[in-house]
């Protein structure tokens, strides 16, 4: 099956610093990622639509100004977490749908520990 | 819009129990369903997935059949193992092209 990387596999940060999480599509294209957000014991929300080229998608609630989306090519998003907070602690996954068909690929996630 | 409701864990089971997973949904339309499974410290896998009303879906074990008379999505296992113990999703497609949106996940503990 298709392979989603993610990296770094965790990171902890100190209060009011950014930091960069990449999601790469290493054996297929994808035009569109996702990006979610899992809170401890609860289920995945969706945070934005990564769209390779143009504008991310974001969901209603979710700060664009403080997760930055970036989709350089058609293999890599980045999401950038800015002037963290320990309330921006979570486990970040990211996802992309293999080219016409209705499945999706998830990466292994990123923990975020921000002091 | 597109709704489902999954049973709410945590369950533990002994080894060779007999598991069920309770998934309802509410759609338009005869979306694909899904079963994503997360073990410990991992992220999503798909674990199986039923494209169409009346489909069966199955894979290590674990079966889901998509049944619109019921609206259910409900993943089995005859015999569950140690190394089942995960977390279990149950999804469907969200709003826009390929999205997916998530049930709360159930965590199963399989001792032995």
């Amino acid at each position: 099956g298709a392979v989603v990387s993610q990296h770094p596999s965790w990171v902890i940060c100190k209060s009011g610093t950014s930091v960069k999480i990449e999601c790469r599509s290493l054996d297929f294209q994808a035009t569109t990622m996702f990006w979610y957000r899992q809170f401890p014991k609860q289920s995945l929300m969706l945070m934005a639509t990564s769209n390779e080229g143009s504008k991310a998608t974001y969901e209603q609630g979710v700060e664009k100004d403080k997760f930055l989306i970036n989709h350089a090519s058609l293999t890599l998003s980045t999401l950038t977490v800015t002037s963290a907070h320990p309330e921006d602690s979570s486990f970040y996954i990211c996802s992309a749908p293999s080219l016409g068909r209705d499945e999706q690929f998830f990466g292994p996630g990123t923990r975020l520990t921000v002091l | 819009g597109n709704s489902v409701t999954q049973m709410e864990g945590p369950v533990t089971l002994s080894e060779e129990a007999f598991l069920t997973i309770n998934c309802t949904y509410t759609a338009t339309g005869y979306p694909s369903l899904f079963w994503y499974v997360q073990y410990p410290g991992e992220g999503l896998q798909l674990l199986l997935k039923a494209t169409k009303a009346d489909d069966k879906g199955s894979n290590k074990g674990f079966e889901a059949t998509y049944r619109k008379e019921t609206t259910s999505f409900h993943l089995e296992k005859g015999s569950v193992q140690v190394s089942d113990s995960a977390v279990y999703f149950c999804a469907w497609p969200g709003a826009g092209s390929y999205q997916l949106t998530f049930g709360k996940g159930t965590k199963l503990s399989v001792i032995p």
